[in-house]
């Protein structure tokens, strides 16, 4: 089955505890990004990624980080999370430009 | 910088009932996508339908249709026979055709409530 996939799903932590977001994709596509979803805002991107080793910054990048070293893979880092990272966190990948992205099921982080 | 707008934090509509959603945008592109995404209680994101800007034809799929107005950058939503399971939030997106990357610039969506 074509999926997006992200581990955990639901996430407690503390401030300044290092974090990582697991997303894997089994569509092979090329394009990878990241958004949080906050109430009232819709979703904004974090970081996305065209291709293995070619990532960007999206609209709110401050306090993330991410890796693109397989095709499949784009973890989500938190190296020291804070309460205003507080938020659901989604995963996509699409094939090109153009076509919709299929979003992974979300991740609910909350930072105390 | 490309900006989403919908106007209507709620919606609601009556079972069997028609209901529209808003949806307005800012570009200076010319080649473009629109899309409208469902997010159910389950969190999940839907997509429900999508837009080239190059097709003057209003895209269906099923009940759900759109009206697009290039020219106002409009883009709105209309759920025929609305159903129970339509309940949702649902958020209008917009991509570029013309600059690399996969962004979607979401709206910050409207809450459909169906009442039986």
């Amino acid at each position: 089955e074509a999926q997006v996939t992200q581990n955990p799903r639901y996430l407690i932590t503390v401030t300044g505890k290092k974090l990582t977001v697991t997303c894997s994709q089994n569509m092979n596509h090329e394009y990878m990004s990241w958004y949080r979803q906050d109430p009232g805002l819709g979703l904004r991107q974090i970081y996305y990624s065209m291709n293995v080793e070619v990532t960007d910054k999206g609209d709110v990048p401050e306090g993330y980080k991410v890796s693109r070293k397989e095709k499949r893979n784009f973890p989500l880092i938190l190296e020291s999370p804070s309460p205003n990272q507080t938020s659901l966190y989604f995963c996509a990948s699409t094939p090109v430009v153009g076509y919709e992205q299929y979003f992974g099921p979300g991740t609910r982080l909350t930072v105390t | 910088a490309q900006t989403v707008t919908q106007s209507q934090p709620e919606m609601s509509v009556q079972e069997a009932e028609t209901v529209t959603l808003s949806c307005t945008y800012d570009t200076s592109e010319s080649d473009y996508y629109l899309f409208w995404y469902k997010q159910p209680p389950s969190r999940q994101m839907i997509l429900v339908i999508r837009q080239e800007a190059y097709k003057q034809q209003n895209a269906t799929e099923n009940r759900f249709s759109v009206n697009f107005q290039k020219a106002a950058k409009s883009f709105s939503l209309k759920i025929s026979d609305s159903q129970l399971g339509d309940a949702a939030m649902y958020f209008c997106a917009y991509r570029s055709a013309e600059t690399s990357g996969s962004r979607l610039t979401f709206g910050e969506g409207t809450q459909l409530t169906v009442n039986p």
